[in-house]
Parts: structure tokens; sequence; C-alpha cells
């Protein structure tokens, strides 16, 4: 199975904030990789799809690089609405996979 | 608006067996590859099994094969999960996910609304 790992694990950030955190796997996945938000109590929400693409709806603050192993996600400038935890997740090889998650709470 | 809502979790001992649906609206489902995953009280998330648009394909987690079956009814909009041989470890929110498109090896865009499942004596 691929292993996805994510960095850091959680942060603390102001309204504002630029904030990056990045996904790793385990083998090269070209750029099947997406990207969920995930609030208390709610679904999970698609933001990124392969790697980069921007799901419709969602605010263009967010934005998703990387190709092969590793992977980024970007919000611009941090928003409420945006404290959440973060999922990667591999769509290249079966058994589909998660990363353990980045939770993003206010500083 | 697309909408999915999973329904049929309850407590069940060890095990036992519990059926789960996921009802569709404000798509069509037969032209899309849908998904169950779950999540553990306070973990992340586990991809469980796929399905594709017309059921000739489907995968699953090694965890849950040979006890659980996906399967769908296109004509009533509905994705379903029967799950044998419960054990403990399967406690989890469970969650139905449409894929963007009707083959497996593809992005999910929208999430439903889980129902819990919790398997204790």
């Amino acid at each position: 199975d691929i292993q996805m790992t994510q960095s850091p694990s959680s942060l603390s950030a102001s309204v504002g904030d630029r904030v990056t955190f990045t996904c790793r796997a385990s083998q090269g996945i070209t750029n099947y990789l997406a990207w969920f938000q995930q609030k208390p109590g709610r679904a999970p929400k698609s933001l990124i799809y392969a790697a980069s693409s921007l799901q419709s709806g969602v605010p263009s603050r967010f934005s998703g690089s990387g190709s092969g192993t590793d992977f980024t996600l970007t919000i611009s400038s941090l928003q409420p609405e945006d404290f959440a935890t973060y999922y990667c997740q591999q769509y290249d090889t079966y058994p589909f996979t998660f990363g353990p998650g980045t939770k993003v709470d206010i500083k | 608006e697309v909408q999915l809502a999973a329904s049929g979790g309850g407590l069940v001992q060890p095990g036992r067996s519990l059926r789960l649906s996921c009802a569709a609206s404000g798509f069509t489902l037969d032209d899309r590859a849908m998904h169950w995953v779950r999540q553990p009280p306070g973990k992340g998330l586990e991809w469980v099994a796929g399905i594709s648009w017309i059921g000739d394909r489907i995968v699953y987690a090694d965890s849950v094969k040979g006890r659980f079956t996906i399967s769908r009814d296109n004509a009533k909009n509905s994705l379903y999960l029967q799950m044998n041989s419960l054990k403990t470890d399967d406690t989890a929110l469970y969650y139905c996910a449409k894929a963007y498109c009707s083959s497996l090896n593809c992005h999910f865009d929208y999430w439903g609304r889980g129902t819990l499942v919790t398997v204790s004596s």
C-alpha cells in the first residue's frame, strides 16, 4: 500500500496568515493527489484534485502544488472558516490511502 | 444541489451484520463511481470500498475484504454497504463519497453526511 504522511500534524495560525503544509507519498503517484477539509462533526469537503486543480466553489486562496511524491497545500490568507483539519489522499493506486491530517487552529 | 446521505448505522454486536444505504439527490448516480470511507471516532479517514458506475468493477480494502459487499441500484439512486461478521475495529462513522467520473480511478468531489456504526457487546 502507498503510505501518506503529512506535516506538521498541527499548527497554530492567525487570521490573515499564509500557511503551507505538506504531504508525502511513499512512492510516486504522478499527480493523483487530492486535498480535503474537515470541520468537527462535518463530512469532509473536497478542495483540490489532481494536485493543483481547485474544486468548483472553493475559494482561490487555496492552492495546491507538487507531483511525484511531494505535495503542498497553501492557504494564502487564512480566514476564520478555514480552521479545520486537512487531509491529503492518493488515488493513483488501490487501496486509496489518506494522510493522518494537519489540524489548523487559532493562535 | 448535490446531496448524499448515509443511513442504517447503529449499535450491533460483534459477529452480526448491518446494511448501510446512501441516498443521492441533485445528480444522476448512474454515471458516477461511488465509494465508502470510514472514520473511527477521533481518528483519520480510511477508504473502505469503491464501485464503478455500472458495478462491473469493485474494489475493497483488505481490512473488509470477504466481509463487506458494496452494491448500487442506479434506478433508486442509491448505494449500499452490506457489512457481515462485524468486528469492534469496524466502529466508525461511515461516509459515502461520489467520484467525479464513472471509473474507479478518479477523485472524489462530494461527500455525504455519515452514519455511525458501533460494534460492541
